[in-house]
């Protein structure tokens, strides 16, 4: 079975300008959530899609949204971008809501710089 | 709102047993994972606690105490390979802890 897939794994972008960021779940899992890592705050959680309705959202501007499509697919978007968005975003997906104990599988993660 | 706190770094020697501690406060307790990532990959799953008590896989365990808001990850028999962070997690939006980077030397 396929794990978690993310692209582009690598971005770079300049402040002002938007990004979009793809995730496919591994096969069967309806959940999919994003995570924002950095050195300075660890893995902080941005939100969980499931059946294509926001379910959890963590504590991030309104710059910061997502949308899941029918089969599961996800994509994140950030505009205005700033410099503090350098980070790694990971999607991590699952069969049932992450927050309600089922594990969590992560995708190798999306490196954007922001310059 | 919640809280984790684990160690930030810790160093061991191979073959020993190290113990990592995390301590939380959360507002909704759905279980407790403990997460291996190493250096520019990607979380992997080690661990889940939901019950009190002691969970063995293997030469990790993960023990879970929730009246205390305290669990901690047993490795034992250490290798370089375990050389990584070690992030416990818990909550409805899975709130993750900064992490403790364990530092196994030879």
């Amino acid at each position: 079975k396929a794990g978690v897939t993310q692209t582009p794994r690598y971005l770079i972008k300049t402040r002002g300008q938007q990004v979009t960021l793809s995730c496919s779940p591994i096969s069967g899992h309806r959940s999919v959530s994003w995570y924002q890592q950095t050195p300075g705050q660890g893995l902080q959680f941005l939100f969980e899609y499931f059946s294509e309705t926001q379910r959890n959202k963590g504590n991030f501007p309104g710059r910061f949204s997502g949308r899941q499509f029918s089969n599961s697919r996800s994509e994140m978007n950030v505009s205005t971008l700033e410099l503090g968005d350098s980070a790694l975003y990971l999607c991590a997906s699952s069969l049932a809501l992450a927050g309600l104990g089922d594990t969590q599988y992560f995708g190798p993660g999306t490196r954007l710089t922001v310059l | 709102g919640q809280n984790i706190d684990q160690p930030t770094e810790m160093t061991a020697t191979e073959g020993a047993i190290v113990q990592i501690n995390c301590t939380y406060q959360t507002s909704g307790f759905n279980g407790l994972f403990w997460y291996q990532q190493h250096a520019g990959e990607a979380p992997t799953f080690l661990s889940y606690n939901v019950l009190d008590g002691l969970e063995e896989k293997g030469r990790f365990s993960s023990f879970l105490s929730r009246s205390k808001g305290y669990s901690y990850l047993l490795l034992k028999e250490l290798q370089m390979k375990d050389s990584a962070s070690y992030l416990c997690a818990v909550g409805n939006m899975l709130t993750f802890g900064g992490g403790t980077r364990l530092m196994v030397k030879p």
